[in-house]
């Protein structure tokens, strides 16, 4: 079993839709929780970074993170054609410089 | 300063040969990762530098790699004798962390060196 599980899609909605990604983990360790964006042919670029459990918003991206469940979410409001991408969930623990990353979800936003 | 870059951009090479990548991460970030990425897999850990020390080996990164980072700025991964099952996207990221044990806030990444091994 891989220590973050992430369906890989691809999602396919329309503008403006609200976009739910998830991720799965089984290590407890995990304290911090991040989503990075990826297109094609480029590096991951960070979006958003929680520590712990809560919610973070940051514009039209909330992210949530539920540690009793070891389940995180991001919510994407009024979504983009520009936000087609692969999200890539991504997580480390305490003092940790290794971050492990879920296998991302192909995401598609039709204008 | 423009980001983490990598060079090259593109790699194709014969099996059997070495092939060597460059990283230059953001001037002022100390820590320095290697990551590798397959087709519709995420990111996988390779090494880690804070400054010039390697701390941290995956042990995906067989004998056949290396990696150094002299003087704690740039750094070069090397894959000898090259095989198939290593084309793939190799990526560099840098962050900025004080003390060792200061927790990772998210990396930079660059846009990769994508290495096609025929």
């Amino acid at each position: 079993q891989k220590e973050v599980e992430q369906d890989p899609g691809p999602l396919s909605v329309p503008e403006g839709a609200i976009v739910s990604l998830n991720c799965t983990y089984s290590n407890s360790a995990f304290q911090y929780f991040m989503w990075y964006r990826q297109y094609s042919r480029k590096g991951p670029e960070l979006l958003m970074y929680t520590y712990s459990s809560g919610n973070k918003e940051d514009g039209r991206f909330t992210a949530q993170v539920d540690k009793s469940s070891k389940y995180i979410s991001l919510f994407i409001r009024d979504s983009q054609p520009s936000d087609s991408a692969t999200y890539l969930c991504a997580m480390s623990g305490t003092g940790g410089f290794k971050t492990i990353f879920g296998a991302g979800t192909r995401l598609f936003v039709k204008a | 300063d423009t980001g983490v870059s990598q060079d090259p951009r593109h790699k194709i090479t014969k099996r059997g040969q070495n092939v060597t990548f460059r990283c230059d991460p953001i001037s002022e970030h100390n820590r320095l990762y290697w990551y590798r990425q397959t087709l519709g897999q995420g990111p996988e850990f390779l090494t880690y530098f804070q400054n010039e020390a390697q701390l941290e080996k995956s042990r995906l990164l067989s004998d056949r790699f290396s990696a150094e980072r002299p003087k704690g700025s740039f750094s070069t991964l090397e894959i000898q004798r090259t095989e198939q099952g290593d084309s793939a996207m190799y990526l560099c990221a840098s962050s900025l962390g004080r003390k060792l044990t200061e927790t990772n806030y998210g990396y930079t990444f660059g846009s990769g060196t994508r290495l096609t091994v025929v």
